[in-house]
């Protein structure tokens, strides 16, 4: 079956602790996308690749880190540096022009 | 500042009646355009999408209606139907069909009541 693998579903950590969230995709698609979203509010773009071994920065990428080393994987760690990390993350991918297609989320809880 | 917005926040619409979502943009580059339908603890499904060079495109129960020079998009559901409730998020892309990201609205939470 063909979709966006994203783990944990849930995750803690302590403040000041960087944080790995994980993206997985067999569908072959080129373009990887990482948004956040807070309660009451749309998603907001934080990275994105169209390419592997290339990524850029979206409209809230301060604080945060990704690497595109393989197609099927977009990895985003969240680095102490983020100042208010708690939130929930989706990921997401696309081929072309085609509508982009979202995992279920990491909820990442800071404590 | 949002560049796209939804100002309503939730609404109640009986089961079998049209359900009418609507969304203002600003950014007059904005020429792609999409609502995406989520359930709590999941991630956004595509529901429909329409490009500026159209004014309307319908799939089944679903239709989008695009007024470029109002900057506004509805989208409408008919008829609606109790697993129609969620949180619908609109969201608009420049070019490419979104390849650079989306801008989503903040969502309308959809009430279908029997």
């Amino acid at each position: 079956d063909g979709g966006i693998t994203q783990s944990p579903k849930y995750l803690f950590r302590k403040e000041g602790q960087n944080v790995t969230l994980s993206c997985e995709q067999n569908l072959n698609h080129d373009a990887m996308y990482w948004y956040r979203q807070d309660p009451g509010q749309g998603l907001r773009l934080i990275y994105y690749s169209q390419i592997v071994n290339d990524f850029q920065k979206g409209d809230i990428a301060e604080g945060y880190s990704v690497s595109r080393e393989k197609k099927e994987s977009f990895p985003l760690t969240v680095t102490s540096a983020q100042k208010n990390p708690t939130a929930f993350y989706l990921c997401a991918s696309s081929q072309g022009s085609q509508p982009q297609h979202f995992g279920d989320g990491t909820r990442l809880s800071i404590l | 500042d949002q560049q796209v917005k939804q100002n309503s926040p939730s609404l109640s619409v009986q089961e079998g009646r049209i359900s009418i979502l609507n969304c203002d943009y600003t950014n007059s580059m904005f020429d792609y355009f999409l609502w995406y339908k989520k359930y709590p603890a999941e991630g956004p499904t595509f529901l429909i999408s329409i490009s500026s060079i159209k004014d309307k495109n319908e799939d089944g129960r679903f239709t989008v209606f695009l007024n470029k020079s109002a900057k506004h998009l509805s989208l409408h559901i008919v008829p609606s139907q109790p697993g129609d409730s969620a949180v619908y998020f609109c969201a608009a892309s420049v070019g490419g069909g979104g390849a650079d990201g989306l801008t989503f609205g903040k969502g309308t939470h959809l009430i279908i009541q029997p």
